[in-house]
């Protein structure tokens, strides 16, 4: 059974352009989780999906940053018109329906010029 | 909100001594609580977990025993390996299936041969 996926698994913008990262769960996990990890700090929660419906976007910046989980494909993580404070490790988790524990994907960092 | 305090870093240990990280958490009702590690480059792996007070979580040698009393969850080694060397983040998962991780900071570790 492949891990999480994620792509690219690095992305180069320069400001005010879009930013799409990609991310596939394990088989069979129907939540997706994104995370992102800013220099020198922890993982702050961003958004926790189902297929087709946002479950919780309480970490989501208000503005220029959408998610999407549709039921087919990859869960996708869009940031448009990107500024330098986007530059970040953006890291995907993936579970289970009622499992306890997250598996990560090996992140998309994210540099904008 | 919950919350997740980590011991202040970076720790640096010469190879074979006695590893402690500590971790403090603050949240309602009955959480769940974590170790990941990250590699340098890599996503994160989950380390250890606890999901009741007074569990013990283990593994590669690591311990961390789950004290509702004082909410700490720290991490503890008998013997460090150079390849060890990484950063340790403690996390927490409020009650409820599928919700998300609420991360401390993160403390780098470096093990000297």
């Amino acid at each position: 059974n492949a891990g999480v996926m994620q792509n690219p698994r690095h992305l180069v913008r320069r400001r005010g352009q879009e930013a799409r990262l990609r991310c596939s769960p394990m088989k069979g996990h129907s939540h997706v989780y994104w995370y992102r990890q800013l220099p020198e700090e922890g993982l702050k929660f961003m958004v926790y999906l189902q297929k087709e419906n946002i479950i919780d976007e309480s970490g989501m910046p208000k503005e220029r940053f959408s998610a999407e989980f549709p039921k087919e494909g990859p869960s996708i993580l869009r940031i448009q018109q990107v500024v330098r404070g986007d530059s970040a490790a953006y890291f995907c988790a993936s579970s289970p329906l009622g499992y306890n524990e997250q598996f990560f994907g090996p992140g998309t960092r994210l540099t904008v010029l | 909100g919950d919350s997740v305090t980590q011991m202040e870093g970076p720790v640096t240990l010469s190879e074979e001594a006695f590893l402690t990280i500590n971790c403090t958490y603050t949240a309602t009702g009955y959480p769940s609580l974590f170790w990941y590690v990250q590699y340098p480059g890599e996503g994160l792996q989950l380390l250890l977990k606890a999901t009741k007070a007074d569990d013990k979580g283990s593994n590669k040698g690591f311990e961390a025993t789950y004290r509702k009393e004082t909410t700490s969850f720290h991490l503890e080694k008998g013997s460090v390996q150079v390849s060890d060397s990484a950063v340790y983040f403690c996390a927490l998962k409020g009650d409820g299936a599928n919700s998300k991780l609420t991360f401390g900071k993160g403390i780098t570790l470096s093990v000297r041969p």
